[in-house]
């Protein structure tokens, strides 16, 4: 069975210039996670949908930063514009939840984003 | 929202040896603890979880063990190989965190052969 697939894996832009990452998640998930990844630290939810609905998007800074997930399936995370300090690695996550005690999240690879 | 403290930020071992790392975590009615490895260049793998109802854990070669008067549970590594080295992330799920990871700042292990 294929993992969460992310693209791109790496991205170099400049400051003020948009960006944005993909997902797919495990076939079948109905819950969708993006996270931030800062150097050295652990993961941070920035945005958490069920199919289609974002039911947590508290930590998301909604002036610069999107998302979407289109019929429930994959997702787009955007960031318009780019600053310094979004250099991070961008995960996406999915989980099966059908109750609250099967929601383990499965991570892809991640999005290296370099602002320069 | 939860805090979660995770120790040692390092920890070199030798091959055959045990490794132990700890976190806490301040919600006491947190229910779930997922221990993830991380690789360089990779995303977070999912190698064991705890439930609250549950005291410890074991898979081969890792247990985690959880005290919920207390507030921390452990990852132990036994035998460890050079392939164990990598970063390792303890998280903490509560019931009103709708769905909410809080990851502790990780633990980078090192296995020498």
């Amino acid at each position: 069975e294929a993992g969460v697939v992310q693209s791109p894996r790496y991205k170099i832009i400049e400051k003020k210039q948009p960006v944005a990452f993909w997902c797919n998640p495990i076939s079948g998930h109905n819950t969708l996670y993006w996270y931030l990844q800062n150097l050295g630290q652990g993961p941070e939810l920035l945005i958490r949908y069920e199919n289609e609905e974002a039911v947590d998007d508290s930590q998301l800074p909604k002036d610069r930063f999107s998302a979407e997930r289109l019929k429930g399936v994959d997702s787009t995370l955007k960031i318009q514009p780019a600053e310094l300090g979004d250099s991070a690695v961008y995960l996406c996550a999915s989980s099966l939840v059908v109750s609250v005690d099967t929601d383990t999240q499965y991570f892809g690879p991640g999005t290296r984003l370099t602002v320069l | 929202g939860e805090n979660v403290e995770q120790h040692p930020s390092t920890l070199s071992v030798q091959e055959g040896d045990s490794a132990v790392i700890k976190c806490t975590y301040s919600d006491s009615a947190s229910n779930y603890f997922p221990w993830y490895k991380q690789e360089l260049g990779k995303g977070p793998q999912l190698i064991i979880d705890i439930r609250s109802n549950v005291g410890e854990k074991k898979d081969q070669r890792i247990a985690v063990t959880l005290n919920k008067t207390a507030k921390h549970f452990s990852l132990h590594i036994t035998e460890t190989q050079p392939e164990d080295s990598a970063v390792y992330f303890c998280a903490v799920r509560g019931p009103s965190t709708l769905g909410r990871l809080y990851f502790g700042r990780g633990t980078q292990l090192t296995v020498w052969p």
